[in-house]
């Protein structure tokens, strides 16, 4: 059974960091790309990134460009998100997301989500 | 970056009912098109990928179809557990984008 547990999630003031991490079993993780999306309180799915399974290609949004970082660790089974520089508009559910291995790779199974609270 | 628009944003009907939900692209995006319900407090799920592929545990009540700029997703008959918000996703470039949700609510 494919499995998505998400940590990390918090308070952290403005100009903070915090890092999310995704603990994953039940599929062979290193061969399957992944993301993260979030969700402000009451809004709607904002993608934020995604890592293929070898890591070696990422791709961001542009809300967090050049202060999230995704990453990963195929020896651990765990995906990360570097999140530095926070705002107050990062205040979100942040989910990790397996992408299914055939295109156009849709998100076919997420984790519970870890909530970041981005405060002054 | 493509902006997919949904229609409409706030739906009511009643149980056994058949309802439409539409989502617009900005420009074509082939059949690279992805549908997702989320009930409150829970995770996205995935019902319908490549604009018309039902996921493996889907019920068959669900149907999408649609290539290019314009797709609908439909549910045949509404069952209770199918009141949610329902969200379009395009994955034909990066960025990724999602619609702005459509609520479905019971009449």
């Amino acid at each position: 059974e494919v499995q998505l547990f998400e940590s990390g999630g918090g308070l952290v003031q403005t100009g903070g960091s915090l890092r999310l991490s995704c603990a994953a079993s039940g599929f062979n993780f290193g061969s399957y790309g992944m993301s993260w999306v979030r969700q402000a309180p009451g809004k709607g799915l904002e993608w934020v990134s995604l890592i293929s399974g070898s890591g070696g290609s990422t791709h961001y949004a542009d809300s967090v460009k050049g202060r999230f970082t995704v990453s990963r660790d195929n020896s651990k089974n765990t995906l990360y998100l570097q999140m530095n520089s926070l705002r107050a508009e990062d205040t979100a559910v942040y989910y990790c997301a397996k992408r299914r291995v055939t295109a156009p790779q849709p998100f076919d199974y997420w984790g519970q989500g870890t909530l970041v609270t981005v405060s002054s | 970056d493509i902006q997919l628009t949904q229609s409409p944003s706030f739906l009511s009907a009643s149980v056994g009912d058949r309802v439409t939900i539409t989502c617009r692209a900005s420009q074509g995006i082939s059949s690279n098109l992805a549908w997702y319900q989320q009930k409150p407090g829970k995770a996205p799920n995935l019902l319908i990928y490549s604009a018309s592929t039902l996921q493996s545990g889907v019920p068959s009540r669900f149907s999408g179809s649609g290539s290019g700029t314009e797709f609908t997703l439909t549910i045949s008959s509404l069952q209770p557990e199918d009141f949610a918000t329902y969200y379009c996703q395009q994955l034909n470039s990066s960025p990724i984008t999602f619609g702005q949700g459509t609520r479905l609510e019971i009449k």
